[in-house]
């Protein structure tokens, strides 16, 4: 059975920093593009992130560019997003997702929550 | 900056049929933006119903199709159920990015 188990959210002052991890288990975690995605209360979800199964590659949304760095450690076979300058707007659930080849998301973990406040 | 653009809200009768759409401000969907399709119900993660356009995920109900219609990505749910009522979001691959539509609130009375 597929777990993204998301951790390492919580609150944190403007302009500070948090790293999130994401530990999957039930699937080969090094064959897989893995992304993060957010959810602002009340809002809809965004695509922050994504890397490819090496590692090598990256991409990021331009609401988070030059903050945010994705990354994994296939051999812990744990998903890492570092955050750095955060904002109010960051706050968010922040989801781990597996994805189904290049194109969707295919499994999601349960989100951390961040929060963003003085 | 293109914009993926979804109904904000849907009502649909038990056991009716309803089609949401997958659009683009500037431009038309088509196979190539791999649309998929996701349900999340307050609380809750998102989950995966519809990607590559048409293929349901597994474990998804054959109820759900996905399509393109005319410019449009679309999701129809026939012969909709209470538990249906949910947001759902379509997204399109643009090859450096994957960007979600705004959703769409589906409520079943």
């Amino acid at each position: 059975e597929v777990q993204l188990l998301e951790s390492g959210g919580g609150l944190v002052q403007p302009g500070g920093s948090l790293r999130l991890s994401c530990v999957a288990t039930g699937f080969t975690f090094s064959h897989y593009t893995m992304r993060w995605v957010r959810q602002a209360p009340g809002k809809g979800l965004e695509w922050l992130s994504a890397v490819d199964l090496s590692g090598s590659l990256t991409y990021h949304a331009d609401s988070v560019k030059g903050r945010f760095t994705i990354s994994r450690d296939n051999s812990k076979n744990t998903l890492y997003l570092q955050m750095n300058s955060l904002r109010a707007e960051d706050t968010a659930v922040y989801y781990c997702s597996k994805g189904g080849g290049l194109h969707y998301f295919d499994y999601w973990g349960q989100g951390t929550q961040v929060t963003v406040s003085s | 900056q293109t914009v993926v653009t979804q109904e904000p809200s849907f009502s649909v009768s038990p056991g009716g049929t309803v089609t949401l759409t997958c659009g683009l401000t500037s431009g038309s969907v088509s196979s190539s933006h791999h649309p998929s399709w996701y349900q999340q119900t307050p609380g809750q993660a998102p989950r995966t119903l519809i990607f590559n356009t048409n293929i349901r995920s597994s474990g998804v109900p054959d109820r759900f199709s996905g399509s393109i219609l005319g410019n449009k990505a679309a999701l129809t749910i026939t012969g909709a159920q209470a538990d249906d009522e949910s947001d759902y979001y379509c997204v399109l691959y643009m090859v450096t990015a994957m960007v979600f539509g705004g959703g769409t609130k589906l409520t079943v009375l």
